[in-house]
């Protein structure tokens, strides 16, 4: 089944302990993303990468990295967690293509930082 | 900077009557435009995409996009209640792929 997997689903932390949220897509896919949900605010880009190798910043990167050393995979790194990082985060995963091509998102990980 | 605004509701229509769901966006470079859906606590999920000028119809669903004035929406038509969710407009935009997405449109269809 094509998928993008994230584990884990639901984590609770406290702050400084870094921690690492995993993304794995099994449809080849070139481009992968992390965003985060927050009420009221919508989806907003942490990091995107558009190859291996390849990242990027996207509009709220502070606090965060990411590693793209395969092509399937793209964890979220946060190295010091803070309580204002508790939210919603989706990674999502695009193929190559034209205009109809979006992105594909994976189920979601809801994290708590105490 | 791109920005996409859309009418944040609550949206309450009865079952099956049309819902009309809305969102501009700011920037003309924009390539195509998508409507996901979310339901709450789940991953969103596409629904549609346009990138035309015009309407794109797809079962109940019909997208419009009016580049001109910067305006694209969703009409659902004969609205069930399974179709009460945040819907989610996005622009997709650069090299790759980026999404900017707006706040969502909460619905609600009522019985």
């Amino acid at each position: 089944e094509a998928q993008v997997t994230q584990n884990p689903r639901y984590l609770i932390t406290v702050t400084g302990k870094k921690l690492t949220v995993t993304c794995s897509q099994n449809m080849n896919h070139e481009y992968m993303s992390w965003y985060r949900q927050d009420p009221g605010l919508g989806l907003r880009q942490i990091y995107y990468s558009m190859n291996v190798e390849v990242t990027d910043k996207g509009d709220v990167p502070e606090g965060y990295k990411v590693s793209r050393k395969e092509k399937r995979n793209f964890p979220l790194i946060l190295e010091s967690p803070s309580p204002n990082q508790t939210s919603l985060y989706f990674c999502a995963s695009s193929p190559p293509g034209g205009y109809q091509e979006t992105q594909y998102f994976g189920p979601g990980t809801r994290l708590l930082v105490l | 900077q791109k920005e996409v605004e859309q009418n944040s509701g609550p949206l309450s229509v009865p079952e099956g009557a049309i819902a009309s769901l809305n969102c501009t966006y700011s920037d003309r470079g924009s390539q195509s435009f998508f409507w996901y859906r979310q339901y709450s606590g789940k991953s969103p999920e596409l629904i549609m995409f346009i990138y035309s000028n015009g309407d794109k119809e797809d079962g109940r669903f019909t997208a419009q996009l009016n580049k001109a004035s910067q305006y694209v929406s969703l009409l659902i038509r004969d609205s069930q209640p399974s179709d009460s969710a945040t819907y989610l407009c996005a622009l997709r935009w650069g090299s790759a792929r980026q999404l900017t997405f707006g706040s969502g449109t909460q619905l609600t269809v009522l019985p």
